[in-house]
């Protein structure tokens, strides 16, 4: 399967400020897909990226494919303490390999 | 909207027993696939399954096996549970086999919580 670095594991921000969550692959990636989890729940689908230096929006959410298929990254701008959870990215044609996940908190 | 169910929240097993997580979709779904999550770890695939009655390994097979006697339904089993194998454990189903040739996704159950003691 495809391998997938996350990072950071950890984020802790002010409401307000930005934050950005990363992956990873030293192979080519045919797909990318982001989900939240928040606290005690389930994962949920945001978006699936599959086009070389794609760019998606959802309101403060931006969503970016590196050029080479090989990074991408998820940056939420203003956070606010609902976009409180972990994030995941997840890459592969018939099964997804997922990365480790960021947590991300924030503090009021 | 897509339903996930999961037979239950909360598991307590003890080393050695039989445990049974049982998965159900409601949406018609061809593809079923069972995770276990664990903090630092993240998702780790342990089998799927894209038609009735066919299964392949995931990354972490060993331990499990699984049935699918019915399409909506897809059963994880630890055939002697063992301590290691506490975990959340998450069912998930797709409708598209390709997933990067369409926007499909996948649907997650709830979760069931296993504590092997």
């Amino acid at each position: 399967g495809q391998q997938v670095m996350q990072i950071p594991q950890y984020q802790h921000v002010q409401e307000g400020e930005d934050f950005t969550t990363y992956c990873n692959s030293s192979t080519t990636l045919s797909n990318i897909q982001w989900y939240k989890q928040r606290p005690g729940g389930h994962p949920v689908f945001l978006i699936q990226l599959v086009k070389s230096g794609e760019v998606k929006k959802q309101k403060r959410l931006t969503f970016q494919f590196g050029e080479a298929k090989k990074n991408s990254s998820l940056h939420i701008t203003a956070t606010q303490t609902t976009d409180v959870g972990t994030y995941f990215c997840g890459a592969g044609s018939y099964q997804l390999t997922f990365g480790k996940g960021t947590k991300l908190s924030v503090i009021p | 909207d897509v339903k996930v169910t999961q037979s239950s929240r909360y598991l307590v097993k003890r080393t050695g027993e039989k445990v049974f997580l049982e998965c159900v979709q409601d949406m018609d779904h061809e593809n079923m696939f069972w995770y276990r999550q664990d903090p630092g770890l993240g998702l780790r695939l342990i089998y799927f399954s894209y038609d009735v009655k066919m299964k392949e390994k995931g990354d972490i097979p060993e331990g499990y096996s699984v049935s699918r006697e019915k399409k909506e339904r897809f059963s994880l089993i630890l055939e002697s549970a063992s301590t290691n194998q506490t975990s959340m454990y998450l069912c998930a189903s797709s409708s598209e086999r390709f997933l990067a040739a369409s926007q499909e996704t996948q649907y997650f159950g709830p979760g069931t919580r296993l504590l092997v003691l």
